[in-house]
């Protein structure tokens, strides 16, 4: 079955740079969530978005932006970042009015030197 | 906010039962879960229980929910050393996962 696609799986940057990180959900899965997960941290929700609008903020900083398209994918988009932005960012995706589990991906792991 | 709450650590025998505890805080959850995580790996979905089940089985899986002191339980039969990982505990909130701390499965031969 298919799953939830991130890319890149790894990515390397350096404070003040910004970077975007991609998501597909599964496909006919028409809500998105994003978490951040720092070293030996439970996932903490980021933002979501359902049928292409924002859903729901958590606490997403206000350097951090996100959206999603109209194929449903959706990207993350991070900038002036800090070390502290270091983290596992995973995506979820779910289909509302199916039970709405969440389904994660593999995550992309952000490094900031 | 409040925090779901789980033990940090458990270790057990290849071939042993493991129970690994939770208590959450929002009452209305209408889903409960259990997810996987591997080291380095992402949050594989194990079971979930519907809020007005009691017990869900499935295979080696038994999940049992208590609503009245809000305690949700994740039993693993015949323990294996690839059960080895972090188990998190999450409840569905209006809008996200809310995860408890993870618990760290060692699985000895």
């Amino acid at each position: 079955a298919a799953g939830v696609i991130q890319s890149p799986r790894h990515l390397i940057k350096e404070k003040r740079e910004t970077a975007t990180l991609k998501c597909y959900p599964i496909p006919r899965h028409d809500t998105v969530y994003w978490y951040q997960q720092g070293p030996g941290q439970d996932p903490q929700f980021l933002i979501s978005f359902y049928e292409k609008m924002q859903s729901d903020k958590g606490s997403i900083p206000d350097r951090f932006s996100a959206q999603q398209f109209s194929d449903y994918h959706s990207e993350l988009n991070m900038s002036s970042l800090e070390l502290g932005d270091s983290a596992l960012y995973f995506c979820a995706s779910s289909e509302r009015g199916a039970g709405e589990t969440q389904y994660f991906g593999p995550g992309t792991r952000l490094l900031v030197l | 906010g409040e925090d779901v709450e789980q033990s940090l650590f458990l270790s057990v025998r290849e071939g042993d039962s493991s129970v690994i505890n939770c208590t959450y805080t929002d009452s209305s959850s209408t889903y409960l879960y259990w997810y996987k995580q591997e080291p380095g790996a992402g949050l594989q979905l194990l079971t979930y229980i519907f809020s007005n089940m009691d017990m869900k089985q499935d295979q080696r899986l038994t999940v049992l929910l208590n609503k009245k002191d809000k305690h949700l339980s994740l039993r693993i039969a015949d323990t294996q050393t690839g059960d080895s990982a972090i188990y998190f505990c999450a409840e569905s909130t209006a809008y996200a996962l809310n995860f408890g701390k993870g618990t760290s499965l060692l699985v000895t031969p």
